[in-house]
C-alpha cells in the first residue's frame, strides 16, 4: 500500500523565482492538502483540494496556488518567491471531505530553501 | 479559528523513563490526531483519537472530547522516541472545516 509521496525531496530556489511542488497521495485517498511548516513551528494549513477544486484555503496569499488532477494527484505553485517562503511543504491526503472521515496521512516533504 | 497548545515545549527524559505530553483545544473538535515528527521532518501517524483511550504497543493516548483535552503516555522511553510530538485537530466549527489546526510541539529528548 504506497503512501504518500512527494517530489522533489529538496529544492534551492532564488527571490522572485516561481517553484512547483507536487503530491501523489495514499492509495485509495480522494483528498489532498497542503501544509507550511517553517523552522521551529507546528505545520500551517495552505489549502485542500477534492475533485480538482480547491474546497478551503488558509491565510496565505494569492501567490500560492494549487490543482489537483484526475487521478487525485497535486500540485502547489507558489510565485514570485519570497525569503519568507523557505519552509518544509507537507501534504497530506484523507478520504472525502467530511470533517470526521477519518485519518490524514503526510508525505515526507519537500524542503524550500529561497536565496 | 480553534486553538491548540500543548506542554511542555520540551522534555528531556533518562532512557526508561515515563512521560505524559497534554493537548489543549480551544473548541469542539471532530477529529484529533498524535504525530511523531522524525529529524528528517516526516510526521508519523501515532493516534487517531477524537475520543476515548486507545494503546498501541508502549505508546497510548486519551481524548476527552468534553473537556477539551488529549493525553499521550509513553512509557519505558527509548531514545528512538526523541523528536517532536505534535497533536492536530480538525475544529468542529465552520472556519476549521477539513483542516489539520497544529500546536506548537512538544520536543522529547530521551538520553541512553
Amino acid at each position: 500500500d504506497a503512501g504518500v509521496t512527494q517530489s522533489p525531496t529538496h529544492l534551492i530556489k532564488t527571490r522572485g523565482q516561481q517553484v512547483t511542488l507536487r503530491c501523489s497521495p495514499k492509495s485509495g485517498h480522494d483528498t489532498v492538502s497542503w501544509y507550511q511548516q517553517a523552522l521551529g513551528q507546528g505545520p500551517q494549513f495552505i489549502f485542500q483540494y477534492y475533485e480538482e477544486e480547491e474546497r478551503q484555503r488558509g491565510n496565505f496569499p494569492d501567490r500560492f496556488s494549487g490543482h489537483q488532477f484526475p487521478n487525485y494527484s497535486s500540485e502547489l505553485n507558489v510565485n514570485a518567491l519570497l525569503l519568507g517562503d523557505s519552509a518544509l511543504y507537507l501534504c497530506a491526503s484523507r478520504i472525502g471531505l467530511t470533517p470526521s472521515m477519518g485519518e490524514q496521512y503526510f508525505g515526507p516533504g519537500t524542503r524550500l530553501t529561497v536565496t | 479559528g480553534i486553538q491548540v497548545e500543548q506542554s511542555p515545549p520540551d522534555l528531556i527524559l533518562q532512557e526508561g523513563a515515563n512521560s505524559t505530553l497534554r493537548c489543549n483545544f480551544s473548541d469542539s473538535v471532530n477529529n484529533l490526531q498524535w504525530f511523531h515528527q522524525n529529524p528528517w521532518g516526516q510526521l508519523i501517524n501515532l493516534f487517531y483519537i477524537p475520543s476515548g483511550t486507545k494503546q498501541n504497543g508502549r505508546l497510548s493516548a486519551t481524548t476527552v472530547a468534553t473537556e477539551r483535552y488529549s493525553l499521550l503516555y509513553i512509557s519505558s522511553s527509548q531514545t528512538t522516541d526523541s523528536g517532536v510530538y505534535f497533536c492536530a485537530v480538525v475544529g468542529a466549527g465552520g472556519t476549521s472545516y477539513g483542516k489539520l489546526t497544529f500546536g506548537q510541539g512538544t520536543i522529547l529528548t530521551v538520553h541512553p
